[in-house]
């Protein structure tokens, strides 16, 4: 079984510019989640999706970040403009179910950004 | 708000010792347990869980029992390996706080052989 894909691996980019990045979920995977890891912190969810619809993006930073899942399958998050604090690594993560309470996440291996 | 605190590491053994990380939660509702694994250049994976008080998820040689008097969910393997050298992530998923699953700061393990 294919795991979930993310893309790119690295990225380095100038504070005040865009950057965005690609998540595929497992096939079958309703639910999306993209998490935000700094350095020696355990992630932090930033917003979750079902199918193609928001379910919780209460720790989003609206004013510069934005996400979506227009057709419910792949992903998009995007950062503009960046600031040196985003400086992080984003992981995106799927499950087959809405409700994490009692169900596996599967994670990609991330996108490490690095904002200079 | 809910929160997972686990010990600092890095925790640095000797094969075949035995290895114990502290993990505490306070949360509003009564929430499931877990404890994930990035091992070097993977992706976070599911290592065990566990969903009321006195359950013991193990996996892997890995045990960790859910008490909830003590609000603690300690990881321990007896004889660890190598192989075992990751970082490990108490985690917990509280119905009251909307599911949201919240990770405590990690805890890096270095075996050496």
């Amino acid at each position: 079984e294919a795991g979930v894909a993310q893309s790119p691996r690295y990225k380095i980019i100038e504070k005040r510019q865009s950057v965005a990045f690609w998540c595929n979920p497992i096939s079958g995977h309703a639910t999306l989640y993209w998490y935000q890891q700094i350095l020696g912190q355990g992630p932090k969810l930033l917003i979750q999706f079902q199918n193609n619809g928001v379910v919780d993006d209460s720790q989003l930073p609206k004013d510069r970040f934005s996400a979506e899942r227009l057709k419910g399958v792949d992903s998009t998050l995007k950062i503009q403009p960046a600031k040196l604090e985003d400086s992080a690594v984003y992981l995106c993560a799927s499950s087959s179910s809405r409700d994490s309470f009692n169900e596996k996440l599967f994670f990609g291996s991330g996108t490490q950004l690095s904002v200079l | 708000g809910d929160s997972v605190t686990q010990m600092e590491g890095p925790v640095t053994l000797s094969e075949e010792a035995f290895l114990t990380i502290n993990c505490t939660y306070t949360a509003t509702g009564y929430p499931s347990l877990f404890w994930y694994v990035q091992y070097p250049g993977e992706g976070l994976q599911l290592l065990l869980k566990a969903t009321k008080a006195d359950d013991k998820g193990s996996n892997k040689g890995f045990e960790a029992t859910y008490r909830k008097e003590t609000t603690s969910f300690h990881l321990e393997k007896g004889s660890v390996q190598v192989s075992d050298s990751a970082v490990y992530f108490c985690a917990l998923s509280d119905r009251a706080a909307g599911n949201k699953l919240t990770f405590g700061g990690g805890t890096r393990v270095l075996v050496k052989p």
